[in-house]
């Protein structure tokens, strides 16, 4: 079954800091993954998909890379904001089935 | 405006009680899931469905049903809530959920479930 990880699990920077959060998963017969926000008490927001056949996917200032032969994905967020706070989550499927496993989560603060 | 709502959003009950939790996208999605999200284990897989009548168990079935007789619809029963199901529930649809098709999955606002 699919174990996913996330470093750091928590990440405090100052407004302006680019800043890279990372995702690594056990088995790379991934056809996709997915990044999403959570703020406090909130539910999931879709960031990005990457599909296996990309290296990288990118919405705004928001970069996501994937790197099936090493097991690992990337998120780097470009001048960073306070109201990028949150927990970020990557998703990578469980190979052959329809389900998903998600990590555990990166709460990054973003201080003004 | 596309979404994925759930009812109700909090809900203290005693245990052995009966509850349904109600499930619905207006996306015309034919996966929906169910989450839940607890504090040190991340959100954990409960049930999903690949279309109408057809569901199958994530990796935390034990004390959960659920039922998919309309394709926007997809609750989720405690038939005896005990307080280890005391959890944030998620339910989330995409377009399919067949391995190897690429579609994101859209999540509801979530429900906070305590049973005491």
């Amino acid at each position: 079954k699919q174990e996913v990880t996330q470093i750091p699990a928590a990440l405090s920077v100052p407004e302006g800091e680019n800043l890279v959060l990372n995702c690594s998963f056990t088995d790379s017969a991934i056809y996709n993954l997915q990044w999403f926000r959570q703020d406090p008490g909130k539910g999931l927001t879709s960031l990005l998909l990457i599909q296996s056949s990309q290296r990288e996917q990118t919405s705004g200032r928001l970069n996501a890379s994937l790197d099936k032969s090493s097991g690992r994905s990337t998120l780097y967020i470009a001048a960073s904001q306070p109201g990028d706070s949150a927990t970020y989550l990557c998703a990578a499927p469980n190979s052959g089935y329809s389900t998903l496993t998600f990590g555990k989560g990166t709460m990054l603060l973003v201080s003004p | 405006e596309a979404q994925v709502t759930q009812n109700p959003r909090y809900l203290i009950t005693v245990t052995g009680k009966k509850l349904t939790v109600t499930c619905s996208q207006n996306m015309n999605h034919e996966y929906m899931s169910w989450y839940r999200q607890d504090p040190g284990l991340g959100l954990r897989q409960i049930y999903y469905s690949m279309n109408v009548e057809v569901t199958d168990k994530g990796d935390v079935p034990e004390g959960y049903k659920v039922s998919r007789k309309e394709k926007r619809n997809f609750p989720l029963i405690l038939e005896s809530p005990s307080p280890n199901q005391t959890s944030l529930y998620f339910c989330a649809s995409s377009l399919s959920g067949w391995p190897g098709e690429d579609y994101e999955q859209y999540f509801g606002p979530g429900t906070r479930l305590t049973v005491t």
